[in-house]
């Protein structure tokens, strides 16, 4: 079972507003991604990280921040939340290049 | 620098054979496949990791073409089970990330 946690689960925000997602895993992982997906549709990636101290922009990194201080937390951050972040954020860790993904359940966000 | 999927939505009777195709334009360091059904994180299937080779998973497998940055999921004598979206996820070799492409939505009906 993979053990990669994500908070809150559901979350509904007014327009305007700061809000940081958490992630963390216990399993050591060095790399680590936030992607924001769409129900049923494709996978965006927006942030990764491939240890502490390194972060890289992904697709949709324009809105959003990242930080990766220690190697099991990587919090995405909103700095001002819009109804187009209405969205499921999902993060997901992996042990360096060519090994499996663990996907947390995912933050479903709603900015009204 | 995502993969290409096809087909985008395959429906299926019990027992049936499905092929899903990954593509990429650049070399492939690796690709995976994952399994998302509705309201549920994606699951990994497996990684192909050099050309030509095949993985197995019960009765679904996949092969990798290296030369042409392809790879196919191959899903046998479907079940129920099976019904779900299967995501293609490659690395390339000059970057650290992994993208995915936009899904192959399968359903299996008794």
């Amino acid at each position: 079972e993979a053990d990669i946690y994500q908070t809150p689960r559901y979350l509904v925000i007014g327009t305007g507003k700061k809000i940081t997602l958490e992630c963390s895993q216990t399993m050591g992982h060095d790399k680590m991604y936030w992607y924001q997906q769409d129900p049923g549709m494709e996978l965006h990636l927006i942030h990764y990280s491939y240890g502490v101290n390194s972060t890289e922009k992904g697709d949709l990194s324009s809105e959003s921040t990242v930080s990766r201080i220690r190697t099991e937390h990587f919090p995405l951050t909103l700095e001002s939340a819009r109804p187009s972040h209405t969205s499921q954020y999902l993060c997901a860790s992996s042990e360096l290049r060519r090994n499996e993904a663990f996907f947390g359940q995912g933050t479903r966000l709603t900015v009204v | 620098q995502q993969p290409v999927q096809s087909p985008q939505a395959v429906i299926l009777r019990e027992g049936e054979d499905a092929v899903i195709n990954c593509s990429s334009s650049k070399a492939l360091y690796s690709v995976h496949w994952y399994r998302q059904k509705h309201g549920e994180a994606p699951v990994f299937l497996m990684i192909l990791l050099k050309g030509g080779e095949q993985k197995g998973h019960d009765k679904i497998s996949a092969s990798f073409n290296e030369k042409k940055q392809q790879s196919s999921l191959y899903l046998t004598a479907s079940q129920l089970s099976y019904s779900g979206t299967y995501f293609c996820g490659t690395e390339l070799y000059n970057n650290n990330d992994m993208r995915f492409g936009a899904g192959t939505r399968l359903t299996v009906k008794p």
